[in-house]
C-alpha cells in the first residue's frame, strides 16, 4: 500500500510559469510533511516543510498548500526557473511512526 | 550547513561478498537512517537507529543487512552476503530528533554488485 502518492509523475513547464506538484497521504497521524528536491546524481535536500497546524507555508517562490481534511497537499513553484528542474519528493512522518515515507517523486523540467 | 559524509562514494563488488557502507552523521544528531534508491526511482526507507538500537526497519531491510555505530564512530550498513538486487545508491541521513524533523542526507554510496 502506497502511503504517500505524488502526481504527476513528470511535469514540464516554461520559464515563468507556475508548477503545481501534488501529494496525498493515507495515515491521518502524520504530522510532518517535508518536500525534498533532488538534482541528478546528488542527494535529496530539504526544500520546504509544513506541519498540520498550518494550511499554508511559503518560502520565496515555493508554497505548500495543505488540506488536512482531504489529506492532500501541493507544492506551488511560481515564476519557475530552469534551475528548478529536479525531482521533487513529498514525504510524511510522525504520529509515533519513526519511519519517514517518501512518495515516488515528480520530475520537473522547466524550459527556458 | 550541516554535512553528512559517506565513504566510499562508489563500491563495486562481486555477488556474495560482504560490503560495509560508512556514514559520518552530523555531530549533534541523534537519529540515523539508511535509504536505498535505485536509479530514477523513489527513496526507499531501510532502517533508522537511535541510542544504539534499530527503531524501525522496512521489509527491504533483509536478514543480510545489519547496522551499527560502535562507540560513536561511523554509522555503518553491512550487507553480507550481497545479491545482484542490492545494486543501488544508498543514502545515509541524520536528524537531531526523530522523523518529524529535518533530515540531512549524505551524498550517497553507489553500490554495484556484479
Amino acid at each position: 500500500q502506497q502511503q504517500v502518492r505524488q502526481s504527476p509523475q513528470s511535469l514540464t513547464v516554461w520559464e515563468g510559469e507556475t508548477a503545481i506538484l501534488n501529494c496525498s497521504y493515507e495515515d491521518s497521524t502524520f504530522d510532518y510533511f517535508p518536500w525534498y528536491w533532488q538534482f541528478p546524481r546528488e542527494s535529496p535536500a530539504l526544500l520546504i516543510a509544513i506541519r498540520p497546524v498550518s494550511n499554508k507555508k511559503e518560502d520565496g517562490r515555493f508554497t505548500i498548500f495543505f488540506n488536512k481534511r482531504e489529506k492532500k497537499l501541493s507544492l506551488h513553484i511560481t515564476d519557475s526557473q530552469p534551475g528548478d528542474s529536479a525531482t521533487y519528493f513529498c514525504a510524511a512522518s510522525g504520529g509515533g511512526n519513526y519511519k519517514p515515507t517518501f512518495g515516488k517523486g515528480t520530475s520537473l523540467v522547466v524550459h527556458p | 550547513g550541516p554535512k553528512v559524509l559517506q565513504i566510499p562514494s562508489h563500491q563495486i563488488i562481486d555477488m556474495g561478498q560482504m560490503v560495509t557502507l560508512n556514514c559520518d552523521p552530523v555531530s549533534n544528531h541523534l537519529y540515523f537512517y539508511w535509504y536505498k534508491q535505485i536509479l530514477g526511482q523513489q527513496m526507499e526507507f531501510l532502517v533508522n537507529f537511535y541510542n544504539g538500537k534499530v527503531m524501525e526497519k522496512s521489509k527491504l531491510f533483509k536478514d543480510q543487512f545489519s547496522v551499527e555505530r560502535p562507540d560513536g564512530s561511523y554509522f555503518t550498513l553491512k550487507i553480507q552476503p550481497t545479491a545482484l538486487e542490492d545494486s543501488a545508491v544508498y543514502f545515509c541521513a541524520s536528524s537531531t530528533l526523530w522523523s518529524s524533523y529535518e533530515q540531512y542526507f549524505g551524498p550517497g554510496t553507489r553500490l554495484t554488485v556484479l
